[in-house]
């Protein structure tokens, strides 16, 4: 099955410098991507995805990268503030069997510091 | 913003209780989730639901039980709650022509004692 690897497990930044999270995955047949927020004594959040056949996309002070070849993409947050400290989490995205399985990262704690 | 709820958000309970999550969606979602995740740790998927009367078991083994009667309700029950269940439990929910998104409910933390 997808294997989906995160790092690092923790990243502290200072406030306005930028944060970038990288995942691998396993399996070339996953199409979506997905990024999701969690903060403390919440439910995860998404905040960004991106599909197979885009390498890049980005919303504000967010983005992503996808290289299929290498199977891996990454988050990248620019200009981080203190609101931006949660748990990040990505995910591979695959369908098997008629069911879309979703494969999550192992999660990277973000510490902005002020 | 998705509307995903579930009740309670935090619960503690005694071993050998009988407990229900209780997760509910008002966006007419087919697909729900149920996902284990204990604190600062990934995501764990027990429970999916492909519609109503439709249940089948994640990637990890859980004693817990779902139903799907109806297309907003997806109820997850321990018939006997132990300590070892302890940990915090999400549903989610994704919409048929909603691309893949996952749209997660705010968890409900449950300790047994």
């Amino acid at each position: 099955g997808e294997n989906v690897e995160q790092h690092p497990s923790t990243l502290s930044v200072q406030e306005g410098d930028s944060a970038v999270i990288k995942c691998t995955y396993s399996d070339s047949a996953s199409n979506y991507f997905p990024w999701y927020k969690q903060e403390l004594g919440k439910g995860p959040q998404l905040i960004i995805d991106i599909r197979s056949n885009v390498g890049e996309k980005k919303d504000q002070r967010i983005a992503v990268t996808l290289n299929k070849t290498a199977k891996h993409f990454s988050l990248h947050i620019t200009e981080t503030q203190p609101e931006d400290s949660a748990v990040y989490f990505c995910a591979a995205s695959i369908w098997s069997g008629g069911y879309q399985k979703v494969t999550f990262g192992t999660g990277t704690k973000l510490q902005v510091i002020p | 913003e998705a509307d995903i709820y579930q009740t309670p958000r935090y619960l503690v309970i005694g071993t050998g209780k009988k407990i229900t999550l209780e997760c509910s969606q008002t966006m007419g979602h087919d697909k729900m989730y149920w996902y284990q995740q204990d604190p600062g740790m990934e995501l764990h998927l027990i429970h999916y639901s492909y519609g109503v009367n439709s249940t089948e078991k994640g990637d990890l083994s859980s004693e817990s039980t779902v139903s799907r009667i109806r297309t907003e309700h997806f109820p997850l029950t321990l018939e006997s709650a132990r300590p070892s269940h302890t940990s915090q439990y999400l549903c989610a929910s994704r919409a048929p022509d909603s691309g893949n998104t996952i749209y997660f409910g705010e968890g409900s933390w449950l300790t047994v004692v």
